[in-house]
């Protein structure tokens, strides 16, 4: 039973539009929340996380809303850029847990220029 | 810092041959982890260490074995490849405490013939 839900596998918006990627939790236990971004035949890197506490975080062009109450996050780029053309993985994390994450199957982003 | 590194890079297998994936860090981190990621799914979690000589099974650790016996390395053991487990293989690490995050290496690509 998939706990991170990221239903869109695919998104492509045209450079220097708004990019929205959302994602859909499970476990109420949930209490930390990340989004990892993934090139090809690389790792996947830290991006931006969010703590259940708040409902907003923004780092540059990158920010991530975080709607408890219907279990739901999503992460907006602005302007979207060619760079950011990869694979975002939302990623869950419970207190308590280790440290584990439970990641989404990821979307794939296209940014045409 | 190297972060964290992995080797080899690529590897190919037949059915019911043995082999081991490395995993060093230099961030002097207390919490690894090992991930899977088959084509179009997530991250899935197959062993992970709280420190040196503890580790723990994640969600998917049939097939696998670990050990921990210094902080900085983590191998993983295949013992009898099976063409399930061809995938990329991913090594992160973290200190564990906070709202810190993981940090991946590059991957290791593995098929079994």
């Amino acid at each position: 039973d998939q706990q991170v839900k990221q239903n869109s596998p695919s998104l492509s918006v045209q450079e220097g539009r708004i990019s929205i990627l959302n994602c859909d939790y499970t476990n109420s236990m949930f209490d930390y929340f990340l989004w990892y971004k993934k090139y090809p035949a690389e790792g996947p890197t830290f991006l931006i996380s969010i703590s259940s506490i708040k409902d907003k975080n923004e780092d540059g062009r990158f920010t991530v809303f975080l709607n408890k109450s219907a279990k739901h996050l999503s992460l907006h780029i602005v302007p979207s850029q060619p760079g950011d053309s990869a694979v975002y993985f939302c990623a869950a994390r419970a207190t308590g847990a280790n440290s584990k994450l439970t990641f989404g199957k990821g979307i794939t982003l296209s940014v045409r220029p | 810092n190297a972060g964290v590194t992995q080797t080899p890079k690529f590897r190919i297998l037949k059915i019911g041959q043995s082999m081991t994936l490395q995993c060093t860090q230099d961030m002097n981190h207390n919490y690894m982890y090992w991930y899977r990621q088959d084509p179009g799914m997530g991250l899935k979690l197959i062993y992970y260490s709280v420190g040196a000589g503890i580790t723990d099974k994640g969600e998917v650790p049939n097939g696998y074995n670990v050990s921990r016996s210094t902080t900085e390395d983590f191998p993983l053991r295949l013992e009898l490849a099976a063409p399930s487990q061809t995938s990329v293989y991913f090594c992160a690490s973290t200190y564990g405490r906070g709202e810190d995050t993981q940090y991946f290496g590059p991957g290791t690509r593995l098929t079994v013939l």
